[in-house]
């Protein structure tokens, strides 16, 4: 299995412009996540879906959509990147079912940097 | 809403030492997971250990354990016998025991060095 994996890596925005973080995961979890990491911070909830055609708002969602059409794909859309959307945006996913816990696993994060 | 605290942005200890790392957090749910992140150099987001709240006993996972007084609100990580490899940023999160809401709530962060 690979995991969860991201695209890109890194990534340079102008400020204005639109692009899509991808990710996907090959271990059929039906929760998925995004996360964004600020520079020294922790990690802060941007939006999550808890199945395909579902999707929830975090902690941070402005700025950002969503959409879950498929269980594996978990695409992260920027319309009209600015500055302050220079983060690490990371990826998770984990297999839940009713109130049990069960792990997140993380993708490596994209790095992105709106100029 | 919940909110998790480190208060020590940074600390550093010599190789084969025990380091402790400081958590509190506040929420006013009953059941819940507490958990230790570490993310190295490298960004990758590592679990270190958990700990179920109605659970009194504290989780341990080889050279890592915790202390966890739930009254007190307070997460402890202890490092026993420090590597050089321990060396990252380590991560306090919750996460609340209901049902359907398996979200992630991070503190700020520890910067952990291990010197040789």
């Amino acid at each position: 299995n690979a995991g969860v994996t991201q695209t890109p890596k890194f990534r340079i925005l102008k400020i204005g412009q639109s692009m899509t973080l991808q990710c996907a995961q090959d271990m059929n979890h039906n929760y998925m996540y995004w996360y964004r990491q600020d520079p020294g911070m922790g990690l802060k909830l941007i939006y999550y879906s808890v199945g395909a055609g579902i999707t929830d708002k975090g902690e941070v969602p402005n700025g950002y959509n969503v959409s879950r059409s498929t269980t594996e794909d978990f695409p992260l859309r920027l319309e009209l990147a600015a500055p302050s959307q220079t983060s690490v945006y990371f990826c998770a996913s984990s297999y839940s079912w009713g109130s049990s816990y069960n792990e997140q696993f993380f993708g490596p994060g994209t790095r992105l940097t709106v100029l | 809403a919940q909110t998790v605290t480190q208060s020590q942005p940074e600390m550093s200890v010599q190789e084969a030492e025990t380091v402790t790392l400081s958590c509190t957090y506040d929420t006013s749910e009953n059941n819940y997971y507490l958990f230790w992140y570490k993310q190295p150099p490298s960004r990758q987001m590592i679990l270190v250990i958990r700990q179920e709240a109605y659970k009194q006993q504290n989780a341990t996972e080889n050279r890592f354990s915790v202390n966890f007084q739930k009254a007190a609100k307070s997460f402890s990580l202890k490092i026993s016998d420090s590597q050089l490899g321990d060396t990252a940023m380590y991560f306090c999160a919750f996460m609340t025991a209901l049902q359907g809401a398996q979200k992630l709530v991070f503190g700020q962060g520890t910067r952990l060095t291990i010197n040789p």
